[in-house]
């Protein structure tokens, strides 16, 4: 398996401008999350998806902050208007669903600046 | 509310040195607890994970953690660290609601 599939890796935009990142999850993993790390914060967990339905989305910072999973091999995270505190890398997780046992596997992630 | 504790935020050894790395969290429930690894640029890697049974557990490379439930900690453990070692560990705890440390960075000097 080529494991978790993010893209792109680098992102720089200016503000204002809408981002997409994506993600592709390993087959057959039932979860995903979607993180954000920063010097600053650490690793945070922004939502996770459980069969493709947003769970949890209480660590989305704000409504300039939207997240999909139209299907179960693929989501997106978008931040329309971006802003430089936006900048970070984000990770994408997925996770098997084995009785509770919940081992992550993350992506490479993609690096976001905002200028 | 769980959180996780790593009380360690850089930590320096020189080659053979051995390391221990602070975890401490809070949780209500069962407890899956993990450490990651960060090498430089890359992306996390699951070190190792307790989920039940025995609270001394092994991993990769040669770590090893133990689960002391009295004390809410989940230290790592590695008898001789290698240059190879550098990189950010991180402990998290939780079951779907992950939560990570602050993670503690490693510099093993060679």
């Amino acid at each position: 398996d080529a494991g978790v599939i993010q893209s792109p890796r680098h992102e720089v935009t200016e503000m204002g401008q809408e981002v997409t990142l994506r993600c592709k999850p390993i087959s057959g993993h039932d979860y995903l999350f979607w993180y954000r790390q920063t010097m600053m914060r650490g690793l945070e967990l922004l939502i996770y998806f459980n069969n493709n339905v947003p769970i949890d989305d209480s660590g989305m910072p704000e409504d300039r902050f939207s997240a999909k999973m139209p299907n179960a091999s693929f989501s997106t995270l978008k931040i329309q208007p971006s802003e430089p505190r936006d900048s970070a890398v984000y990770f994408c997780a997925s996770s098997p669903d084995r009785r509770g046992h919940n081992e992550q596997f993350f992506g490479p992630g993609t690096r976001l600046t905002v200028l | 509310a769980q959180s996780v504790s790593q009380h360690n935020h850089h930590v320096i050894l020189s080659e053979a040195a051995s390391l221990e790395l602070g975890c401490n969290y809070s949780y209500g429930g069962t407890v899956n607890l993990f450490w990651y690894v960060q090498y430089p640029g890359q992306h996390l890697q699951l070190l190792l994970k307790y989920f039940s049974g025995d609270p001394l557990v092994k991993g990769i490379k040669g770590f090893e953690a133990e689960f002391i439930k009295s004390k809410f900690s989940f230290n790592l453990r590695k008898p001789s660290v290698q240059w190879s070692d550098t990189a950010e560990y991180f402990c998290a705890v939780g079951r779907n609601d992950m939560r990570f440390g602050a993670g503690t960075r490693l510099t093993v000097k060679p």
